[in-house]
């Protein structure tokens, strides 16, 4: 079973504007984590955010996580045409062992 | 510059042949993982190992086993190969479940 659910699943914006992408999550967890994957390609990482903060920014990356509703927001700002690719969001399980659980994704696409 | 090297990037076999997925990291992490990559399913986790010759399944690890023999390397077996298994295949390491997860290519299989 996937632990983080994105949404949307897909997304199509001009370049300039802003993209908000939103992660849900099932169980307590240590971290959550947002990758980035271009076209058939591994994945990068992008930014952790532990469970005890509440936001994170890195460039024009800023990470929310509400771990009362239990769902984390990656918003990139001024986006580029660049920044075309699929975002994931990743959970670590606070307890047991060290799984990393992905979920679908969302694919963003950015018009020039 | 860390690295994850993943064999191969494409790989072609035939359906019930013993199929050997390599990785190898250089950055001495304890966690390593497998995931297959499917459209619309985002990244569904085979196995994870967090030492060598410790392993624990994931979320879809029928028709897989692993191998762990040295810290850097971790190797996916498909024990007789299906159609069905076609697929990409991604692997990830990491030091621990504080911090983030580096990936390879990925390797794109196909069973005919």
């Amino acid at each position: 079973s996937q632990q983080g659910e994105e949404d949307p699943q897909a997304l199509s914006i001009q370049e300039g504007e802003n993209a908000t992408m939103n992660c849900s999550y099932k169980t307590s967890i240590n971290n959550l984590q947002w990758y980035r994957q271009n076209s058939g390609r591994g994945l990068v990482h992008l930014i952790l955010i532990r469970s005890n903060e509440r936001e994170k920014h890195s460039g024009r990356l800023r990470v929310t996580l509400d771990t009362s509703k239990k769902s984390s927001s990656l918003l990139i700002t001024a986006s580029r045409a660049a920044d075309t690719a699929s975002y994931f969001c990743a959970t670590g399980y606070s307890g047991g062992y060290n799984k990393l659980i992905f979920g679908a994704g969302t694919r963003l696409a950015v018009h020039p | 510059d860390v690295k994850v090297t993943q064999s191969s990037r494409y790989l072609v076999k035939r359906t019930g042949e013993k199929v050997f997925l390599e990785c190898v990291q250089d950055m001495d992490h304890e966690n390593m993982f497998w995931y297959r990559q499917d459209p619309g399913l985002g990244l569904r986790l085979i196995y994870f190992s967090y030492d060598v010759k410790m392993k624990e399944k994931g979320d879809i690890p029928e028709g897989y086993s692993v191998s762990r023999e040295k810290k850097e390397r971790f190797s996916l077996i498909l024990e007789s190969a299906s159609t069905n298994q076609t697929s990409m295949y991604l692997c990830a390491s990491r030091t621990d479940r504080r911090t983030e997860a580096f990936f390879g290519q990925g390797t794109r299989l196909t069973v005919v």
